[in-house]
């Protein structure tokens, strides 16, 4: 089944605790892309990839690194976690940045 | 960057009526899609809607790319169609990168 998966789906976890979430796509897309939801804000793109080893900041790009090391994975990372990056994250995928984009199931994250 | 607005933010609808969401963007794009968030959090795509007109079983969508604004019409709505619809657009943002810009969509309640 096509499919973009996430992991972890929830998280608690500590200010400052470095986490890392994962994404992977198994339709060989090039286009990758990491989203946050917040209420009242709708969804503001992080990252995205356009291909591999090619990564680009979107909208929210502040306290989030990305790296794309292989075409079907893109993991997001926190490196020092902060309350206000409590939030609800989408992985998105297509076969090119015009193309339609996949969602994954959402990882909701709450940093305390 | 460019501006999506969709209108209207808040619908309650009896179950069997009909509606029409409305998402205007500022500058020219590449695509356009929407997505219906369903209660659980998942962002299902709904129409993958560049330009012209697409059915869908009760749903149809036209965007019309030269005056810069796409409608979703919703025939028939059942207690099922609850949840946000979210309009977002895809554009070139110089030196070949991609953005995929949300709007901060319609929430639509329909009572039995």
């Amino acid at each position: 089944e096509a499919q973009v998966t996430q992991n972890p789906r929830y998280l608690i976890t500590v200010t400052g605790k470095k986490l890392t979430v994962t994404c992977s796509q198994n339709m060989n897309h090039e286009y990758m892309s990491w989203y946050r939801q917040d209420p009242g804000l709708g969804l503001r793109q992080i990252y995205y990839s356009m291909n591999v080893e090619v990564t680009d900041k979107g909208d929210v790009p502040e306290g989030y690194k990305v790296s794309r090391k292989e075409k079907r994975n893109f993991p997001l990372i926190l490196e020092s976690p902060s309350p206000n990056q409590t939030s609800l994250y989408f992985c998105a995928s297509s076969p090119t940045g015009l193309g339609e984009q996949y969602f994954g199931p959402g990882t909701r994250l709450t940093v305390t | 960057g460019i501006q999506v607005e969709q209108s209207p933010p808040d619908l309650i609808l009896q179950e069997g009526a009909n509606s029409t969401l409305r998402c205007n963007f500022s500058d020219s794009v590449n695509n356009l899609q929407w997505f219906h968030q369903n209660p659980w959090g998942q962002l299902i795509n709904l129409f993958y809607i560049p330009s012209g007109t697409k059915q869908n079983g009760r749903l149809s969508a036209t965007t019309v790319a030269t005056e810069r604004y796409s409608l979703l019409y919703i025939s028939s709505s059942q207690t099922t169609d609850s949840g946000v619809y979210f309009c977002a657009v895809g554009s070139y943002s110089g030196a070949g990168s991609y953005q995929l810009t949300f709007g901060k969509g319609t929430k639509l309640s329909v009572i039995p």
